[in-house]
């Protein structure tokens, strides 16, 4: 069965500092992968997914992720934060090779100190 | 291009109520998926409805239930209220399954119940 884990349920960070949010995956064959984030009492707003090729992708509001398939895992980074990035993110997967529902983390708040 | 609409925002029922919520998908989108969200259990997967068929569907009891139009709208109905079905409700949409540019969700801005 796929499964997703954001091991941190809440991230401090400082404003202009590097930020990562983490996310590890569980799939019988090859992954989608999707970070989405949300702003209090909106819904989910898409960021960036990993089809395939590049393992480095680019999206919206200067995060990019990182898919590692030895260690499975798409970790969200942004190399300097902002007040404004404060929000819920959550990871999503799901398995290509399966007509499967899309498995989503728990989430983890991000806090960006000023 | 007009994002996913739900109605109504916000809904105050009662236990043993009956509840009826409404997604618009963005034009041209096909595949309709509901997910409840709550502080303890983050985001649940209801059901995902592609075509007016349901495709797959989430652990939930049989008060939960849905369906899709034929112009890609979808209703989702929950029957005897409880306390514990106080969430937000998401609907999101996409284009279809099957390719890169088609397995990304929009979401909507949710619908918020309250069972009192």
């Amino acid at each position: 069965a796929q499964s997703v884990a954001q091991p941190e349920d809440q991230v401090n960070v400082a404003e202009g500092n590097p930020l990562t949010v983490k996310c590890t995956y569980s799939v019988s064959g090859n992954p989608y992968l999707f970070w989405y984030v949300q702003y209090p009492n909106r819904g989910l707003q898409f960021l960036l997914k990993y089809i395939t090729g590049d393992n480095l992708v680019k999206g919206s509001y200067g995060f990019e992720a990182e898919f590692n398939k030895s260690q499975t895992s798409f970790h969200l980074k942004k190399p300097s934060a902002l007040v404004s990035d404060s929000a819920l993110y959550f990871c999503a997967v799901r398995d290509m090779n399966r007509d499967d529902k899309i498995i989503f983390g728990k989430g983890t708040r991000l806090h960006i100190l000023p | 291009k007009a994002g996913v609409t739900q109605t109504p925002r916000y809904l105050i029922k009662t236990r043993g109520q009956q509840v009826t919520l409404s997604c618009s998908p963005i034009s041209g989108h096909r595949s309709v998926s509901w997910y409840q969200q709550t502080p303890g259990q983050g985001l649940q997967f209801l059901f995902e409805y592609f075509s007016e068929t349901q495709r797959n569907k989430g652990n939930f009891p049989g008060r939960f239930s849905g369906r899709q139009f034929s112009n890609s709208r979808s209703e989702m109905n929950v029957s005897t209220l409880e306390l514990g079905d106080s969430a937000l409700y998401l609907c999101a949409s996409s284009l279809e399954r099957g390719g890169p540019d088609q397995e990304t969700q929009y979401f909507g801005p949710g619908t918020r119940l309250l069972v009192l």
